[in-house]
């Protein structure tokens, strides 16, 4: 079965980095996009970006552009997400989701969320 | 603020039919782009509940439906039952942005 499997909790101080990871498993990882998404403490889902397995190509969110980064290693199945100049408003709950393209824009399966905390 | 609009809540009585609207604009639901739609419980990560507007993905009940016309979508779910009690989210493409966007999320109280 399809799964995907994100880093632990992670609390950061302002102006620090976050990387936190996605590691899939029970498809072919280069045959699908990745996106993430976050969600802020009792607010709305915002997307971030997408980053495709198959050959790191990116779309990222005009309002994180310069700040968010997004890898994959197709060795390990695995995506990450690096989020630069932490601000106390990027504490949220991280998701990664998996994209089937052949369905559209959206996201068929989700990871189970790693909340990043930024806090002096 | 949300590209689409979504009422903040509504609810119903088990049993019931209820229905949530998400408005958009000429760069995203308007410009012909899909809608889909998300069910988030409390303390999980979402859900695909609705995809390509009206379609659900298998082990979704059929009493789940999507619609879209114009510049709005809209999901009902039928016979309300207290495991609907969630957010609901609707997401598509904009142009405009050259990116996904998200309703602001509607909670739905089963009372």
């Amino acid at each position: 079965q399809v799964q995907l499997v994100q880093s632990g909790a992670e609390v950061k101080k302002p102006g620090a980095s976050v990387k936190v990871s996605c590691k899939a498993s029970g498809y072919t990882f280069p045959t699908y996009d990745i996106s993430w998404v976050r969600q802020a403490p009792g607010q709305g889902l915002e997307w971030m970006g997408w980053i495709s397995a198959y050959n790191g190509n990116t779309n990222y969110a005009q309002k994180l552009q310069g700040r968010v980064t997004m890898t994959t290693d197709t060795s390990t199945s695995t995506a990450y997400m690096e989020l630069r100049s932490l601000r106390s408003d990027d504490t949220a709950v991280y998701y990664c989701a998996r994209n089937p393209a052949a369905l559209g824009y959206l996201s068929d399966y989700w990871g189970q969320g790693t909340l990043v905390t930024v806090s002096s | 603020q949300s590209v689409l609009t979504q009422p903040p809540s509504v609810s119903g009585a088990p049993g019931q039919r209820v229905t949530i609207s998400c408005t958009g604009t000429s760069s995203n639901i308007g410009a012909g782009y899909d809608v889909h739609w998300y069910q988030q419980l409390p303390g999980t990560a979402p859900k695909l509940l609705i995809y390509g507007n009206s379609n659900r993905p298998s082990g979704v009940p059929d009493r789940f439906s999507g619609s879209k016309s114009g510049t709005s979508a809209s999901l009902a779910i039928t016979g309300l039952q207290a495991e609907d009690e969630a957010d609901y989210y609707c997401q598509s493409y904009d142009s405009s942005l050259s990116g996904w966007v998200f309703g602001g999320g509607t909670k739905l109280t089963v009372l």
